[in-house]
């Protein structure tokens, strides 16, 4: 089966960086992602990262992979109070009948202090 | 990026009555849609794959015949629950993507639903 695993929760202070992680098991997976989710609400794609990839950078957006561990980081810069919110970490293979389908992480409680 | 809408945000009805949830791809045709549910402080559930023009797929566990799926067209897909009941109540949430494009895929916003 497919397990993705995140800490549930994370706090930091305004203006620190935030490096939130995930580890998952399927080495087949193709994609991974990062979804933010605020209350209430439905999830927001913030980045995804191809397997043969090492590292995507988007702004203050930093994703690291680390194939061999299967590890993924999400690290965000200056971060705002404005992110507080939890985020998902998603893998998902390309291949036959699960083609498209995520398999997702329990989320991580990103908490910002003023 | 891509918008999917979800229709109604929010619904309250009574135990035994059927809602119907609809989801739509605003700006790309979704030949594939997922359902998902949601309880609180918790994951997302798949509960099913619809593809297009043909029967949905279902979750083990899941039942075919209350959680109705129809995807009728490549930006429509809709999610009846039938005879609801209070465990039903939840957070469904769709999300669509277009083959060819498998490296994204968009989420709806979500639709409450409380019944009592």
């Amino acid at each position: 089966g497919e397990d993705v695993e995140q800490s549930l929760f994370l706090s930091v202070r305004e203006g620190d960086s935030s490096v939130i992680n995930c580890t998952y098991t399927d080495s087949s997976s193709t994609y991974l992602y990062w979804y933010k989710q605020e209350p209430g609400a439905g999830l927001q794609l913030l980045t995804y990262i191809f397997s043969n990839m090492d590292m995507k950078q988007d702004q203050r957006l930093t994703v690291l992979l680390n194939k061999k561990d299967k590890h993924l980081s999400l690290r965000i810069a200056d971060t705002q109070t404005g992110d507080s919110a939890i985020y998902f970490c998603a893998e998902s293979m390309y291949r036959g009948s699960t083609l498209g389908r995520l398999y997702f992480g329990r989320g991580t409680q990103l908490t910002v202090w003023p | 990026g891509a918008v999917v809408s979800q229709h109604p945000s929010r619904v309250i009805c009574k135990s035994g009555t059927s809602v119907k949830i609809e989801c739509r791809s605003l700006d790309f045709q979704a030949t594939t849609m997922f359902w998902y549910r949601q309880f609180p402080k918790q994951s997302l559930m798949l509960m099913a794959t619809s593809n297009e023009g043909s029967k949905a797929t279902y979750e083990q566990g899941v039942e075919k015949d209350k959680f109705l799926i129809n995807h009728a067209s490549l930006t429509l897909s809709t999610l009846t629950v039938t005879s609801a009941h209070p465990e039903d109540s939840s957070f469904y949430i769709c999300s669509a993507f277009s083959r060819g494009f498998y490296e994204t895929q968009y989420f709806g916003p979500g639709t409450r639903l409380l019944v009592l």
